[in-house]
């Protein structure tokens, strides 16, 4: 079946340590990924993105890896903060007919300790 | 200014109800959608219109009707409310339905609560 997942439900990290967050996808023919931060009671909120024509892509302490020989994609926060204590979604843009829809994992919550 | 707003931001109602959702942005993007949020945190969609026109129908009980009076605009309206359509309502854009760049950017989120 297609499904966007991802590995661990919850990631607790240590202020100040790098976080790393798992997606698994299983359409190959997708080619757009985006990664989202959403905090409580907020919608998502869009962190980075990257195309299959790439296998890495920086921001400003986040990168997102692609893999797309296993169908994996991550994201990694350096330097974790408080302010990222938030659950991350990965979503993959499947195209049909012309036309985009966002499928969304599950999500990770991570959880940033003092 | 809120770039997609979405009201109200709680609704509780009693099962059987009709009630609607509006949703409004300012991005002047072509496309917008609903998806809803389960408990689990998983986001599904539900609708998609680009420039008034309907381009995504997922499987969506017929109670649940969406209306785009301009491409600025997206509204949801539930007929004959169930409890298991407690859940968090999200209104989204995207430039256009190919969403080439940046995905989407999300509202703020309904959540109804049917008792």
């Amino acid at each position: 079946g297609e499904s966007v997942g991802l590995h661990l439900p919850t990631l607790s990290v240590q202020e100040g340590d790098n976080s790393i967050i798992n997606c698994a996808y299983s359409n190959s023919a997708s080619d757009y990924f985006i990664w989202y931060k959403q905090e409580s009671g907020k919608g998502p909120q869009f962190i980075i993105d990257i195309r299959s024509n790439m296998d890495k892509r920086q921001g400003q302490r986040v990168t997102v890896l692609l893999n797309k020989t296993v169908k994996h994609l991550s994201l990694q926060i350096a330097a974790t903060q408080p302010g990222d204590s938030a659950v991350y979604f990965c979503a993959e843009n499947r195209i049909s007919s012309n036309t985009g829809k966002l499928i969304f994992g599950q999500g990770t919550t991570l959880q940033v300790k003092p | 200014d809120t770039a997609v707003s979405q009201t109200p931001k709680y609704l509780v109602t009693q099962m059987g109800n009709d009630k609607s959702i509006k949703c409004e942005q300012n991005l002047g993007h072509d496309t917008m959608y609903w998806y809803k949020q389960d408990s689990k945190k998983f986001l599904k969609i539900m609708f998609s219109y680009n420039n008034k026109e309907l381009i995504i129908n997922e499987t969506v009980p017929n109670r649940f009707s969406p209306k785009s009076p301009d491409k600025a605009h997206l509204n949801l309206h539930i007929n004959s409310l169930e409890l298991g359509d407690s859940a968090v309502y999200f209104c989204a854009s995207s430039q256009d339905p190919q969403m080439i760049n940046y995905g989407y950017t999300f509202g703020s989120g309904t959540r109804l609560t049917v008792v």
